[in-house]
């Protein structure tokens, strides 16, 4: 059964940093390509960031692009999202998501998400 | 990249139909065959719904269908159910990133 676990969400400061992590168990790991998606309060679903089975490539949304930082450790079977220069407007439920096959642009799985607020 | 635009609302009574449409443009929607659907009930995670603009993974009712005309796609729920009360967002590539449309609340009368 896919399992995806995100932690890491927490109350911050304008400007500061959070690391959030997704770990992943039920299916290999490094053969799919990873996402983050972000739902504000009460609000529609944002992508936001893409990262490849082997981590060799990752895409970003213009609205993270240069803050935030996708990573991922195939031999613990997590993902990293490290968030730099966090604005009010960053606050939002953050779920990973698993890609499906090579060819398939969809998000077949998704975590239960990590709660994230901006706000001093 | 800005978000795919859906109506907001779309309501239908029990048994008939409804549907939602998705525009975009030629660098997404219109540009590639990747067009998804997922739906949320309140509190819930999204649930795939529809991929390649008319395919339904596994387990997903054919009284879901999908559909594209250009920069438009839509998505149909046949047969309406109350457990079909939720919202709905499709998504599309574009490319180098996806975009997902702004969401509708779909009502069952």
């Amino acid at each position: 059964e896919v399992q995806l676990l995100e932690s890491g969400g927490d109350l911050v400061q304008p400007g500061g940093s959070l690391r959030l992590s997704c770990a992943a168990s039920g299916f290999t790991f490094s053969s799919y390509a990873m996402f983050w998606v972000r739902q504000a309060p009460g609000k529609g679903l944002e992508w936001i960031s893409g990262i490849s089975g082997s981590g060799d490539n990752t895409y970003y949304a213009d609205s993270v692009k240069g803050r935030f930082t996708f990573s991922r450790d195939n031999s613990k079977s997590t993902l990293y999202l490290q968030m730099n220069s966090l604005r009010a407007e960053d606050t939002a439920l953050y779920y990973c998501a698993k890609g499906g096959t090579l060819t398939q642009k969809i998000f077949d799985y998704w975590g239960q998400g990590t709660l994230v607020t901006v706000s001093s | 990249q800005s978000a795919l635009t859906q109506p907001p609302s779309a309501s239908g009574s029990p048994g008939h139909s409804v549907t939602i449409s998705c525009t975009g443009t030629s660098s997404d929607v219109g540009g590639y065959n990747y067009v998804s659907w997922y739906q949320q009930h309140p509190g819930k995670t999204p649930k795939l719904m529809i991929y390649e603009v008319t395919k339904r993974p596994s387990g997903v009712p054919d009284r879901f269908s999908g559909s594209k005309s250009g920069n438009t796609a839509s998505l149909t729920v046949s047969g309406l159910q109350a457990d079909d009360e939720a919202d709905y967002y499709c998504c599309s590539y574009g490319g180098t990133h996806y975009v997902f449309g702004t969401g509708t609340k779909v009502t069952v009368l």
